[in-house]
C-alpha cells in the first residue's frame, strides 16, 4: 500500500514563476514531512520539514503547507530558478522508533528559462 | 570529504550471483539505515542500526538478504542468489540519534544494482 503519494510524475514551470509539488499521505499516524531534493546520480537531500502540530513552515523560497484533515501537504517554491531543476520527494515519518521514512514516488521538476 | 560514502557506485551481476555493498557513514553518526529505490519511485526502508545493533528490517528484506555494521562503523549489505527483482539503486543514510531524525539524516550516492 502506498502511504505517501506523489501523482504528478513531472513538472515545468518558467524561470521566475511560482512552482507546486503536491503531495497525499494515508497514514494519520505521521507527525513529521519532509520534501528531500534529488539530483541526477547523488543520493537525496533534505530541503525542509514540518511538524503535524503546524501547517506551515517557511525557509527562503521554499514552503511547505500542511493540511491535516485532507491529508494533503505542499511544497512551493518563489521564484523558481534553474538550479531548482531535480527530482523532489515528499516523505513522512513518526517520530519515535526506527524513525524510518515513507517516501512519494517522486515528481521531476524542470524549470524552463 | 566526510559525508556517507558507498562502494561500488555500480555493480553489473548475472543472477545466482551474491553481491555485497559497502556504506561508510559520517563518523559520528550512531543511526545508520538502508533504502532501496527502483525506477519510478521513491526510496524504500529496508533496515537500520543503532550502533551495531540491527533494531529492525523490512519485510521487503527476503532471507537473501543480510546486513551488518560491526564494532558500529560501516556496514555492509549482502545479497545471495541474486534475481533480476533485485536491481535497483541501494541507499545507505546515517544520521545521530535523537528526536527529528529525518531532518538531520545524510544519504550517500547510492550502489546501482543490475541483474542479468
Amino acid at each position: 500500500d502506498q502511504q505517501v503519494k506523489q501523482n504528478s510524475p513531472s513538472l515545468s514551470v518558467q524561470e521566475g514563476r511560482i512552482s507546486i509539488l503536491n503531495c497525499d499521505y494515508t497514514n494519520s499516524m505521521f507527525d513529521y514531512f519532509l520534501w528531500y531534493k534529488k539530483y541526477p546520480a547523488e543520493g537525496p537531500t533534505f530541503l525542509i520539514s514540518i511538524s503535524s502540530i503546524k501547517d506551515k513552515n517557511e525557509d527562503g523560497r521554499f514552503t511547505v503547507f500542511l493540511n491535516k484533515s485532507a491529508k494533503h501537504l505542499s511544497l512551493h517554491i518563489v521564484p523558481s530558478q534553474p538550479g531548482d531543476s531535480a527530482v523532489y520527494f515528499c516523505a513522512a515519518y513518526i517520530d519515535q522508533g526506527a524513525q524510518k521514512l515513507v517516501f512519494g514516488q517522486g515528481t521531476r521538476l524542470t524549470i524552463n528559462p | 570529504d566526510t559525508g556517507v560514502s558507498q562502494n561500488p557506485r555500480h555493480k553489473i551481476t548475472k543472477r545466482g550471483q551474491n553481491v555485497t555493498f559497502r556504506c561508510d557513514p559520517i563518523s559520528e553518526h550512531n543511526r545508520l539505515y538502508w533504502y532501496r529505490q527502483t525506477l519510478g519511485q521513491g526510496p524504500e526502508f529496508l533496515t537500520y542500526f543503532q550502533n551495531e545493533a540491527q533494531l529492525e528490517k523490512s519485510r521487503l528484506l527476503s532471507d537473501r538478504f543480510s546486513a551488518e555494521r560491526p564494532k558500529g562503523s560501516f556496514s555492509t549489505l549482502e545479497i545471495q542468489r541474486t534475481e533480476q527483482g533485485d536491481s535497483a539503486m541501494y541507499l545507505c543514510a546515517s544520521s545521530l540519534s535523537g528526536a527529528r531524525v529525518g531532518e538531520k539524516l545524510f544519504f550517500g550516492s547510492g550502489t546501482q544494482l543490475s541483474v542479468l
